[in-house]
Order: C-alpha cells, then sequence, then structure tokens
C-alpha cells in the first residue's frame, strides 16, 4: 500500500498571501496524483488531477506541481473561501486509492 | 446538473447490518465507475469500495473486506452498499462519488453512520 504524507499539518497564512501544501508518497506514484478540498461539514471537492491539471472551474490561484513522490499544491492568493482542508490522493497503484492525512488551512 | 444523493444511514448497533443507497442524475450513470468513501468523526478520507461502470471489476479495503457489499443498477441510476457485521470503526460520513480515470470528480453530500450500542 502506497502511504501519502501530508505536511505540515496545519498552516496558518493571512488572506491574500501565498500557501504551499506539500504531499510524499512512499513510493513513486508518477503524476497520478490528485487534490480535494473539503469545507466544513462539505463533501470534497476535485481541484487538481494529473499532479497539474485543474478541475472544471477551479480558479487560476490553484496549481499543482511534482512528480514521482514529491508534490505541492499553490494557493497563489488566499481568498477568505480558501480556509479549508486539503488531501492529497494517489491513484497509481491500486486497490487501495489512498489519502493523506489532510492539511488544515487556517487565517493567521 | 449532476447529483449524487446519498441515504439508508443511522444509528446501528455493532454487530448489524445497514444498506447505504446512491441516487444518481444529471449524468449517463452506466458510463461512470464509481467509490465509496468514508470519513470518520474528525478524521480523513478513507476509501472504501470501488466498482466499474459494468460491476465487472469490484475492489474492496482490507477494513471491510468480507463484511461490505458494494452494487449497482443501472436501470435505477442507483448505486449501493450493504454493510454487514458493523463494527464501531465503521462509524463514518458515507460519500459516493463519480470516478473518472480513478479521481473522484464529484461527490455526494454524505449519509452518517453511526455504530453503537
Amino acid at each position: 500500500e502506497i502511504v501519502m504524507t501530508q505536511s505540515p499539518a496545519t498552516l496558518s497564512v493571512s488572506p491574500g498571501e501565498r500557501a504551499t501544501l506539500s504531499c510524499r508518497a512512499s513510493q513513486s506514484v508518477s503524476s497520478n496524483l490528485a487534490w480535494y478540498q473539503q469545507k466544513p461539514g462539505q463533501a470534497p471537492r476535485l481541484l487538481i488531477y494529473g499532479a497539474s491539471t485543474r478541475a472544471t472551474g477551479i480558479p487560476a490561484r490553484f496549481s499543482g506541481s511534482g512528480s514521482g513522490t514529491e508534490f505541492t499544491l499553490t494557493i497563489s492568493s488566499l481568498q477568505s473561501e480558501d480556509f479549508a482542508v486539503y488531501y492529497c490522493q494517489q491513484y497509481n497503484k491500486w486497490p487501495p486509492i489512498t489519502f493523506g492525512q489532510g492539511t488544515r488551512l487556517e487565517i493567521k | 446538473e449532476v447529483q449524487l444523493v446519498e441515504s439508508g444511514g443511522g444509528l446501528v448497533q455493532p454487530g448489524g447490518s445497514l444498506r447505504l443507497s446512491c441516487a444518481a442524475s444529471g449524468f449517463t450513470f452506466s458510463s461512470y465507475n464509481m467509490n465509496w468513501v468514508r470519513q470518520a468523526p474528525g478524521k480523513g478520507l478513507e476509501w472504501v469500495s470501488y466498482i466499474s461502470s459494468s460491476s465487472g471489476t469490484i475492489y474492496y479495503a482490507n477494513s471491510v473486506k468480507g463484511r461490505f457489499t458494494i452494487s449497482r443498477d443501472s436501470a435505477k441510476n442507483s448505486l449501493y452498499l450493504q454493510m454487514n457485521r458493523l463494527r464501531d470503526e465503521d462509524t463514518a460520513v458515507y460519500y459516493c462519488a463519480r470516478v473518472l480515470g480513478e479521481v473522484a470528480v464529484g461527490w455526494g453530500q454524505g449519509t452518517l453512520v453511526t455504530v453503537s450500542s
């Protein structure tokens, strides 16, 4: 099973600033990595797939990068609606599909 | 509009059974693979089960294998999860998700399953 590890667990950033979230895989997942955003009381929403392709309707301030075992989600200028929990997920070698434990992005 | 609506959650005793349903609309259900994903209270996401569009390929997480059964009915545009021999650790919100290329492109709002005596 591929283990996904996200860091940091909590990230405090001011609105308008840049946020950088990391995700590491225990073995290479190529570019088969997705990012999801989850707000309190809501279902997750797909942001990024293929490590760097934005899903339909996702603003350009969200960008993904990386391949192999190291991945980054960058939010270029944080808006109030971006404060949420973010999960990475690998789909290179499955089952099982595996998620990271999440990064909580909070207002500083 | 694409919609996934889960139902069937509730309170059940350990060892009991429950059947979750997911009603799909706004897309061609028979063309999509589907997942069940769960989230324990205050915890992260855990993949539970996958079913291909034809029902020809089915996978389960080790934590539910032998206890849960995924199925679908394209005539009813519905996905199901039969959960037997429930345990305390199965307590979670259960989401159904539409899958495209192994990526969950759309999620329902979830249904809460509580296993407790």
